[in-house]
């Protein structure tokens, strides 16, 4: 597509309850960055993916998060058990790979509330 | 560790005046820096970056960013500023030389351009 796709653009789900957020990065973009924006704040960066592998994920906040690739396109980002602090806006980014200084391409994000 | 600070959490100026958005960073070896743009409810925007040479960066929208690297700042700048030019503004420094840009950002300042 012509840019960073994510859905759903915004999801309100109950305490405990599980969700998936998507992201379609840019075609032939291999690097995926998944951020997370809480409202006020800075983004807070979550995982990378180059290809269908996470070498870095660093930034997953616990063992709720996980974050899967396939087919180096699109990326599925699971909370399992959400709570009120997993509120946010989850950003998705893409950009080609080898980098050389490049910028990133966001998504519009994917607003969860959870109750 | 890599970091950048916003020290300004609102800047308020005249349409028509000069602005400037502050940052700063912290990096070990070279900084690769950059500046986003976030108008509401939508994802970033990039906006320019500092790789090397000249310290006067030119972006898009009529913004530029000046590079000091005595005093680790990298100050966002416009000459004369627009209504449309409010939004939030995200200062950020790559985060690793492993060759991928997961990017360290700011808390972000909200620019707003009064008529």
């Amino acid at each position: 597509g012509a840019g960073v796709s994510q859905s759903p653009s915004n999801k309100v789900t109950e305490k405990g309850k599980d969700v998936e957020l998507r992201c379609d990065p840019i075609s032939g973009h291999t690097a995926l960055y998944w951020y997370r924006q809480r409202l006020g704040q800075g983004l807070e960066f979550l995982i990378y993916f180059q290809g269908n592998s996470a070498p870095d994920k660093s930034g997953l906040p616990s063992d709720r998060f996980s974050a899967e690739r396939t087919g180096e396109s699109v990326s599925t980002l699971t909370i399992q058990r959400t709570q009120q602090e997993d509120s946010a806006v989850y950003l998705c980014a893409s950009s080609p790979w080898p980098t050389s200084t490049g910028e990133l391409f966001f998504g519009e994000g994917s607003r969860l509330t959870v109750l | 560790a890599q970091s950048v600070a916003q020290p300004e959490d609102q800047v308020n100026v005249a349409e028509g005046n000069p602005l400037t958005v502050k940052c700063t960073y912290s990096v070990s070896g070279n900084p690769y820096l950059f500046w986003y743009v976030q108008y509401p409810n939508r994802g970033l925007q990039f906006l320019l970056k500092y790789i090397t040479g000249d310290n006067l960066v030119k972006g898009s929208y009529g913004f530029e960013a000046e590079f000091n690297k005595s005093q680790t700042s990298f100050h966002l700048k416009k000459p004369s500023a627009l209504v449309s030019d409010s939004a939030l503004y995200f200062c950020a420094v790559r985060g690793t030389s492993g060759g991928y840009n997961k990017l360290i950002f700011g808390a972000g300042t909200r620019l707003a351009v009064h008529p």
